[in-house]
């Protein structure tokens, strides 16, 4: 089984809808981690939680709401969404690696905005 | 804003041929992080490096920190048709590097 799971792989949603994306893992790892990635700009930070009463606002966290509902779990909410957040979606956790954190990343969720 | 410079964009050679490719900044970083993402997957850690001048080899892999940890180079030897994805480089900043800047990424075709 996948560490890092994500759901749904795959999600298609009207202008102005709520959609929620749901992270969960099995590593243990205290930090968790939301980033979009877009064609030709890479991946960009949304969100960053060190544990679950530690959340913190990334580099492009407008329009984006997180919850982190246990260690294991740490949920993207998009309020109202617009077209320009279609996107791939990832999330992340990470552990001390003797030098530095590294991130172990999910599957990956595909959101489309009509 | 620090910022990750990836070269070249993209990149397709022939199997059994050698390539480069550069990551470049003119900020510093605690660390240099390399990934490898494959279509419908999300990114993979290669290697992470931590000391200027340090290199790291992974089979045909070869991974090269900048001596002022300002930038990094992945060199591989004898490109095979597995190596084919998308290779990420991100700099680590922070307190133990926990914070990531990715580069735009490099994607490899390697042809049979």
């Amino acid at each position: 089984d996948a560490d890092v799971t994500q759901t749904p792989r795959n999600r298609i949603t009207k202008t102005g809808k709520r959609i929620m994306l749901e992270c969960s893992q099995t590593k243990g790892h205290d930090r968790m981690y939301w980033y979009r990635q877009d064609p030709g700009l890479g991946l960009r930070l949304i969100y960053y939680s060190f544990d679950v009463k530690d959340i913190n606002k990334g580099e492009i966290s407008d329009g984006y709401s997180v919850s982190r509902q246990a260690q294991a779990k740490f949920s993207l909410s998009l309020e109202s969404a617009i077209p320009n957040q279609t996107a791939l979606y990832f999330c992340a956790t990470s552990a001390w690696a003797g030098g530095s954190y590294e991130q172990y990343f999910g599957p990956g969720t595909r959101l489309t905005v009509t | 804003t620090q910022l990750l410079e990836q070269s070249p964009q993209f990149l397709s050679i022939q199997e059994g041929e050698n390539l480069t490719v550069y990551c470049n900044s003119s900020s510093v970083f605690s660390s240099l992080q390399w990934y490898r993402q494959e279509p419908g997957e999300g990114p993979v850690l290669l290697v992470t490096v931590v000391t200027g001048g340090e290199v790291k080899k992974l089979k045909r892999l070869t991974f090269q920190f900048g001596d002022a940890r300002k930038d990094s180079s992945l060199h591989i030897t004898a490109a095979q048709p597995g190596d084919t994805g998308l290779y990420l480089c991100a700099g680590g900043t922070g307190a133990g590097s926990y914070q990531l800047t990715f580069g735009k990424g490099t994607k490899l075709s390697v042809i049979p």
